[in-house]
């Protein structure tokens, strides 16, 4: 078990570049999650999945952010137009099942300069 | 914030001693989870304490949830370098795995 897995570890955009990080959460979990992670404001929730559906993304900037998870294997959180308060460390997370222990990857710090 | 008074705060200790950090939250949850995050990787639970369960441990860890205030700890005993780390708590108010996570503790363990 190789946990969830996070590609890149590490990216730099230009501003007004897209950015699209990727995860592949643990086999068999069927919740995938995304948290943005900054000094300032801490551990954010973005959105999440549960089979492959998306339930909940009201912590998802509204306009330059989505996410997909077209497989049970894979999620992708897309940035469009980078701009340099995006800069944060992404994390991805995925469960099991509904209060039962959330598993993290070691995050995606994307920069944007 | 959903989180009290709670910002990010540092501790410093010596080896061998014991530690104490506390959190209080305002939103229901019937679950506290206990995190750590080393330096580049993401956070690992280390301990979920439920609300039926007043105090819960492993190994030197030890949580305490108090839901009449709405308020959790973890405690370390004879923390050891290794433990050096930051430990954030987070809350699951929809029972779904979203987690709304406090500001998080800097714990310094010193030879």
């Amino acid at each position: 078990n190789a946990g969830v897995i996070q590609t890149p570890r590490h990216k730099v955009t230009g501003k007004g570049q897209e950015a699209t990080l990727w995860c592949e959460p643990i086999s068999g979990h069927s919740a995938v999650f995304w948290y943005r992670q900054t000094i300032v404001q801490g551990l954010e929730f973005l959105t999440y999945f549960r089979n492959q559906a998306p339930i909940d993304d009201s912590g998802m900037p509204k306009e330059r952010f989505s996410a997909q998870m077209p497989n049970q294997s894979h999620s992708t959180l897309k940035i469009q137009s980078t701009q340099p308060q995006d800069s944060a460390v992404y994390l991805c997370a995925s469960s099991k099942r509904a209060n039962t222990e959330v598993f993290f990857g070691k995050g995606t710090r994307l920069t944007v300069v | 914030s959903q989180w009290g008074e709670e910002n990010l705060q540092a501790l410093s200790i010596q080896e061998g001693e014991d530690v104490t950090m506390n959190c209080s939250y305002k939103t229901y949850t019937t679950v506290v989870h206990w995190y750590r995050q080393d330096s580049g990787r993401g956070p690992a639970l280390i301990i979920l304490i439920r609300s039926n369960e007043r105090e819960k441990r492993s190994g030197r860890l030890r949580a305490t949830l108090d839901t009449s205030s709405q308020s959790s700890s973890l405690s370390i005993t004879a923390a050891q370098c290794e433990d050096t780390a930051v430990y954030f708590c987070a809350t699951d108010a929809t029972n779904t795995g979203k987690l709304t996570f406090g500001d998080g503790t800097v714990l310094t363990v010193k030879p």
